[in-house]
Formats: C-alpha cells, structure tokens, sequence
C-alpha cells in the first residue's frame, strides 16, 4: 500500500537554527500539505500546495516557515530561525488524484521536532 | 468561524461492549467529514469518510460512523470494542469541495478499552 513518508523521525536543534523536514508523498497526489501538533493538543493546519505553489496557508505559517517540491518527489517545510514553541510533532500528507480530487489525506508518521 | 468539537477528552468501554466517540462540526455549506485515528507514537490513520449519500458510513477495523445534518454530528462508532482500539481519535472536517486533505481538526478523544 502506498504510503507518506517523513524524514528524520526526530530532529533536535538548537534555537535559532534552521531546519528542514522532509517528505516524500504518494507519487500520484497532486496535493501536499503540512500539519502541526504541539505535545496535548490538535493537529493544526500550517499550509497545502498545489500546482507548484502555495494554494493557502494559515496564521501559523508565517515569514519564519516555507515549503518546497524540489525535484517531483520530495516535499520540504524549513524553518528559517526555530523557536522554542516550534517544538512539535510536524506531519506530511497528501491526497487527490487526476481522477479524484476527492481523496482522504493520507499522513506521514510525523516529525518530532524539539528546539532547545 | 469552522470549527470540529469533541466533546469527550476520553471514553472507557469494557472490551465487548459498543463504543461511541461523539463528533459535532460547524462549517457552512456541505462539509466532507473524517475519522483519524493515531496510536502511541505514530502518525495519522484514515478509517473513514463522509462525502454524500448513505449517512451510515463504514470504515476500517469495522468502525462505522453517523452523519446527522440536522444535529450536525459525525459520531464515530463500533458494535464491539477490543482493547487493541485503545488509542487517540480525531473527527476532521473539510469545507472545500477540492483539497479535501486541507482539514479542521478537532481536539482528539482518547479510548481506552478495557479487558
């Protein structure tokens, strides 16, 4: 069964620094997204990208995050200067097909990041 | 504003008996509604989905789930739970048509099952 993969399982770092998390989605998805739970509470919602380019995005993703696809396969979020509330569990996911649009996202097992 | 409300941080049921997870949303229009589920240290797992027609749904692990417009619920449920059920569940809601994996969360019930 196909499935989103994320790398690194769990990445430390120290404030300030950059970071890049890594996925590689379902080959065929043209959707890709980025998720967000802080330790006890909901998964939130940071940004999908469609079509190359960002297609919305919320409060949360502010001038600090972006994302990427840079050669067909993978999709990146980094983190320019990382904060200690960064510290969270980031999942990748991604969902719809050329023949249905409609699909359930499909998620990663996640990124733990911890900003120290 | 969209919201997923859960109203129940856990629910216990005794291995066997029926299990419920209670989910309400408030989106405009018709919303695709979603169960996820998440075990200890792992990601996200689809078990299923409203999109239209039938309002009873079935998903995987032999979950099924209610759609009710005029309570606007989607209440998970399960005629006999097992202990390996035990874990965190999320009821996600989408507002769009397209880009259904752009999704509102709510906060998450835990169930635990019990021998």
């Amino acid at each position: 069964e196909p499935e989103v993969t994320q790398t690194p399982s769990h990445q430390v770092t120290q404030m300030g620094q950059e970071v890049i998390l890594r996925c590689v989605p379902i080959s065929n998805h043209l959707y890709f997204y980025w998720y967000r739970q802080i330790l006890g509470q909901k998964v939130e919602f940071l940004v999908s990208f469609y079509n190359n380019e960002i297609s919305e995005k919320s409060e949360i993703f502010d001038d600090q995050f972006s994302v990427e696809r840079p050669d067909g396969s993978n999709f990146t979020l980094k983190i320019r200067s990382t904060k200690l509330e960064d510290s969270a569990m980031y999942f990748c996911a991604s969902s719809g097909t050329g023949s249905n649009m409609n699909t359930e996202a499909f998620f990663g097992q996640g990124t733990r990041l911890t900003v120290v | 504003a969209q919201s997923v409300a859960q109203p129940e941080d856990q629910v216990n049921v005794a291995e066997g008996n029926p299990l419920t997870v209670k989910c309400t949303y408030s989106v405009s229009g018709n919303p695709y509604l979603f169960w996820y589920v998440q075990y200890p240290n792992r990601g996200l797992q689809f078990l299923l989905k409203y999109i239209t027609g039938d309002n009873l749904v079935k998903g995987s692990y032999g979950f099924e789930a209610e759609f009710n417009k005029s309570q606007t619920s989607f209440h998970l449920k399960k005629p006999s739970a097992l202990v390996s059920d035990s874990a965190l569940y999320f009821c996600a809601v989408s507002p769009y048509s397209s880009n259904t994996g752009k999704l509102i969360f709510g906060q998450g019930t835990t169930l635990q099952v019990k021998p």
